[in-house]
């Protein structure tokens, strides 16, 4: 069975740095492009950016580019999304998402939520 | 940037036809993808390619894809089906998500 398992809930401060994973199995991890999907709270999905395992090529939503960095362990079937320094509009659900040769989203990871309070 | 367009919620009787919009320039020039999501859950995908149905999806389920028009058609709708769609499709290498809509099964 293909499955996304996410890291769990996070709560950090404004200003803080945070790591959250997407961690692969079912299947040839560095074969697909992981992509990164943003919901804030009540609102519709956007687009992060996305990552193909198998060399770390990556691209990165305009919005996005400069505000996180999407990483990925091949030797752990583990993408990464992280923060250098959070902000208090950064607080969102964060989903992961295998991409198809036919680049749609087949396989979702169970999203993890992000709170980012003082 | 590019940007795709649906409308804000659609309402639909038990067993009728509901069918969501998904509005961008010359998307039919390019493939559309339809998402389902309910509540508190991860998003589902309905439609890929702008007709095909992944294993497990009800043949209910269709898409077409024409001139600036994406659509997702579900027939003879039933409760479980009423949640969000969202469409997706891709410019410049870089996805892009339609902005959804809420369907009501009254």
């Amino acid at each position: 069975e293909v499955q996304l398992v996410q890291s769990g809930p996070e709560v950090k401060k404004p200003g803080e740095s945070l790591k959250i994973s997407c961690k692969g199995s079912g299947y040839s991890f560095t074969s697909n492009w992981i992509g990164w999907v943003r919901q804030m709270p009540g609102k519709g999905l956007e687009w992060m950016g996305n990552i193909y395992p198998g060399d770390s090529d990556t691209t990165y939503s305009p919005p996005f580019q400069g505000h996180v960095t999407i990483s990925a362990d091949k030797s752990l079937n583990t993408a990464y999304l992280q923060w250098s320094s959070l902000k208090a509009s950064d607080t969102a659900v964060y989903y992961c998402a295998r991409q198809l040769v036919e680049m749609a989203l087949d396989c979702w990871g169970q999203g993890t939520l992000v709170t980012v309070s003082s | 940037s590019y940007e795709l367009t649906q409308p804000p919620s659609v309402s639909v009787s038990p067993g009728q036809t509901a069918s969501i919009t998904c509005s961008g320039d010359k998307l039919g020039n390019k493939f559309a993808c339809w998402y389902q999501q309910k509540p508190g859950q991860s998003p589902v995908l309905v439609i890929y390619q702008d007709t095909k149905r992944p294993s497990g999806i009800p043949e209910r389920f269709s898409g077409s894809n024409s001139g600036n028009t994406a659509t997702l058609t579900i027939s003879g709708t039933q409760a479980m089906d009423e949640a969000d769609y969202y469409c997706q499709a891709w410019d410049s290498n870089t996805g892009v998500f339609g902005t959804g809509t809420k369907v009501t099964v009254l």
